[in-house]
C-alpha cells in the first residue's frame, strides 16, 4: 500500500500561473517533507523541505504547505516557467534525521510558454 | 563538489551476467542510499547506511543483489545473476546529519 501519494500523473499550466503540486501521505508517524524535481536523464534535485511541526515554508518561487490532520501537503510555485517544466516527487521521512524516504510516484509539470 | 558521482551511466548486459554499479557520496555525507526506479514501482528505496553500515536492507529484492560500503567515499551494488526484470534506473543518494538527500545521475540498466 502506497504511504505517499500524488493522485495526479501529470499537470499543464500556463507560464506565469500559479503551479500547484498536491500530495498525500497515510503515515502519521512522518515526521518531515521534501519536494524533489527531476529532469529526464538526471537525478532527482532537492526542492523544498518542511517540517511536520511547521504549516508553510517559502523559497523564492517556491511554498510548501503542510495540513497535517489532512495528511496532505502541496507545493506551489509561482510564477511558473517552462524552466519548471520536469517530474516532481513528494517524499516524506518518519523519525530520525536520517530515515529512509519514501517518495510518491511523481507529478510531471508541463509548463506551456 | 562534484556532486553524488555514479559509474557506468549505461550499462547493457545479457541475463545471467554480473553487473555491478558504482557510487561516490558527496564528502562528507555520513549517509547513502541505493534506489531503483522503473515505470511500475517509482522510486523504490532498496538500501541504506549510515557511517558505512548498512541500516536497512529490506528493500533488496532477492538474493540476487547485494550492497557494500567499504569506506566512506565508496559503494557498490551488485546483481549476480542479472535478469531482464531487473531493467530500471539506479540512483545513488547520499546525505548530511541534516537528511535531505543528493542524488546521483544514475545508472541505466539494460539486461536482455
Amino acid at each position: 500500500d502506497q504511504q505517499v501519494k500524488q493522485n495526479s500523473p501529470s499537470l499543464s499550466v500556463q507560464e506565469g500561473r500559479i503551479s500547484i503540486l498536491n500530495c498525500d501521505y497515510t503515515n502519521s508517524m512522518f515526521d518531515y517533507f521534501l519536494w524533489y524535481k527531476k529532469y529526464p536523464a538526471e537525478g532527482p534535485t532537492f526542492l523544498i523541505s518542511i517540517s511536520s511541526i511547521k504549516d508553510k515554508n517559502e523559497d523564492g518561487r517556491f511554498t510548501v504547505f503542510l495540513n497535517k490532520s489532512a495528511k496532505h501537503l502541496s507545493l506551489h510555485i509561482v510564477p511558473s516557467q517552462p524552466g519548471d517544466s520536469a517530474v516532481y516527487f513528494c517524499a516524506a521521512r518518519g523519525g530520525g534525521s536520517q530515515g529512509n524516504l519514501i517518495f510518491g510516484k511523481g507529478t510531471k509539470l508541463s509548463v506551456k510558454p | 563538489d562534484a556532486g553524488v558521482i555514479q559509474s557506468p551511466r549505461h550499462e547493457v548486459t545479457e541475463m545471467g551476467q554480473e553487473v555491478t554499479l558504482r557510487c561516490k557520496p558527496i564528502s562528507g555525507h555520513n549517509s547513502l542510499f541505493w534506489y531503483r526506479q522503473t515505470m511500475m514501482r517509482g522510486l523504490e528505496l532498496l538500501i541504506y547506511f549510515n557511517n558505512n553500515v548498512p541500516i536497512d536492507d529490506s528493500g533488496m529484492p532477492e538474493d540476487r543483489f547485494s550492497a557494500k560500503m567499504p569506506n566512506a567515499s565508496f559503494s557498490t551494488l551488485k546483481i549476480q545473476p542479472s535478469e531482464p526484470r531487473d531493467s530500471a534506473v539506479y540512483f545513488c543518494a547520499s546525505s548530511p546529519w541534516t537528511g535531505e538527500q543528493f542524488f546521483g545521475p544514475g545508472t541505466r540498466l539494460t539486461v536482455l
